[in-house]
């Protein structure tokens, strides 16, 4: 089956600190890639994806994630955090043509001022 | 994009009743979700909400627990039936963006606490 993994839970960074949260997926086959956000009060919206091409891949407000396939890898950056990138980050996964995407269990960023 | 609105946003049950959940979109869209938040877990997909016909449940889902309804393709609802404290959860509606499986746009969620 397949699963996500997101090995920090909670992270706490100053502005300007770069950022790195780790994703690991396990599935042999070929798979689709997300990064899902959501800020406080807000509903959980897409950050950016990963399709084919291009392991690196950039989002919204300077979020990017590189794709290591023989890591099984998603890694997300950014490398000059803002207060307002408060949030807490979803890694998911699917493959192609299904429906089911698989999440991973989050981690909340806090950036303090 | 497409907007997605969910009632009630939050509610207070008893053990052994049962919650429905509306949830309705902006525009028409093809697929429609149900997933769920328990606490300190990842989301996970309940079932996909098909037009017109019987949903489709995940594994450890069935339709007895989780009666959904989509009578047109901007509105669903997800009732929770008998519930206990393990129903306990934020439970999420979504909807499919674009042609790609995983592009999702989710509703503000409603989170359901079983005293």
């Amino acid at each position: 089956a397949q699963s996500v993994s997101q090995h920090n839970h909670h992270v706490i960074l100053s502005e300007a600190a770069s950022l790195e949260l780790g994703c690991n997926y396990s599935y042999g086959g070929t798979v689709n890639l997300f990064w899902y956000v959501q800020y406080p009060g807000q509903h959980l919206q897409l950050l950016l994806k990963y399709f084919s091409g291009d392991p690196l891949v950039k989002g919204i407000k300077g979020f990017e994630a590189e794709f290591i396939k023989s890591k099984f890898s998603f890694n997300l950056r950014k490398p000059s955090v803002q207060w307002s990138d408060t949030a807490e980050y979803f890694c998911a996964v699917t493959t192609t043509g299904a429906n089911n995407l698989f999440f991973g269990t989050g981690t909340r960023l806090t950036v303090i001022p | 994009s497409a907007v997605i609105s969910q009632k009630p946003s939050r509610d207070i049950c008893q053990r052994g009743t049962s919650l429905t959940i509306q949830c309705q979109v902006d525009s028409q869209v093809t697929m429609m979700f149900w997933y769920r938040q328990q606490p300190g877990q990842s989301l996970t997909l309940i079932a996909t909400a098909n037009q017109g016909s019987e949903a489709t449940y995940e594994s450890g889902f069935v339709i007895d627990k989780f009666p959904i309804s989509r009578p047109n393709l901007t509105f669903s609802t997800l009732t929770v039936s008998n519930m206990s404290p393990e129903d306990s959860s934020i439970y999420l509606c979504s909807a499919k963006s674009g042609v790609r499986s995983g592009e999702l746009f989710f509703g503000e969620g409603s989170r359901l606490t079983v005293l």
